[in-house]
């Protein structure tokens, strides 16, 4: 069993659509960060969270430390959206991050 | 900005070749990562460097090694590839500070024929 996993896997929107990414975790971490990666490869970092509510534009990432869950909202999806969002998180001691394996977003116009 | 490098974005080898990846930052981070990316796998940490000169395994150290002979590179090397490390391979880089998130560079894509 992964330390990160995230729901769903793959997730086919229409624009304008309300959009949610689950990210639930088993391990104590110290922050959860989240991750956009467009086709090509490059990752990007969006967020990093230790508590609370994040927001950057139609994206709002939040946490529960409690019962250890994150999501990623995406407000008025556009095309340009479509990538893979991955979370992360990580320790305090130690330099590893546990990552999930990713949820493949499509915004179709 | 952050600036990670990585020397190549797509490259095809043979079997038993020795490769190297290349990978390098200009923001004098301390921490230095290589990542291989697989479908339904995620990402792997293969190994990770805190200092010149020091590296520690990740999950996956197996068939590779690194070098960190300068604070902005760290490279990556097969020593005799195979078919089954044809992957994409991510290079990350942050300050020491755990609270600091990862920068990475565009990835290289590796095929071993």
């Amino acid at each position: 069993k992964n330390e990160v996993e995230q729901s769903p896997q793959n997730l086919t929107a229409q624009e304008g659509e309300f959009i949610t990414i689950n990210c639930s975790y088993s391990v104590g971490i110290s922050a959860l960060h989240w991750l956009q990666q467009h086709p090509g490869g490059g990752i990007v970092s969006l967020f990093m969270l230790s508590s609370g509510k994040k927001k950057h534009g139609r994206l709002i990432a939040t946490i529960n430390i409690q019962e250890k869950h994150s999501s990623l909202h995406i407000t008025a999806s556009h095309p340009r959206d479509s990538a893979v969002y991955i979370c992360a998180g990580g320790r305090d001691t130690g330099n590893q991050f546990y990552f999930g394996t990713g949820t493949s977003l499509t915004v179709i116009p | 900005d952050v600036k990670v490098t990585q020397s190549s974005r797509y490259l095809v080898k043979r079997t038993g070749e020795k490769v190297f990846l290349e990978c390098v930052q200009d923001m004098d981070h301390e921490n230095m990562f290589w990542y291989r990316q697989d479908p339904g796998l995620g990402l792997r940490l293969i190994y990770f460097s805190y200092d010149v000169k020091m590296k520690e395994k990740g999950d996956i150290p197996e068939g590779y090694s690194v070098s960190r002979e300068k604070k902005e590179r760290f490279s990556l090397i097969l020593e005799s590839a195979s078919t089954n490390q044809t992957s994409m391979y991510l290079c990350a880089s942050r300050f020491r500070r755990f609270s600091q998130p990862q920068h990475f560079g565009d990835g290289t894509r590796l095929s071993i024929l």
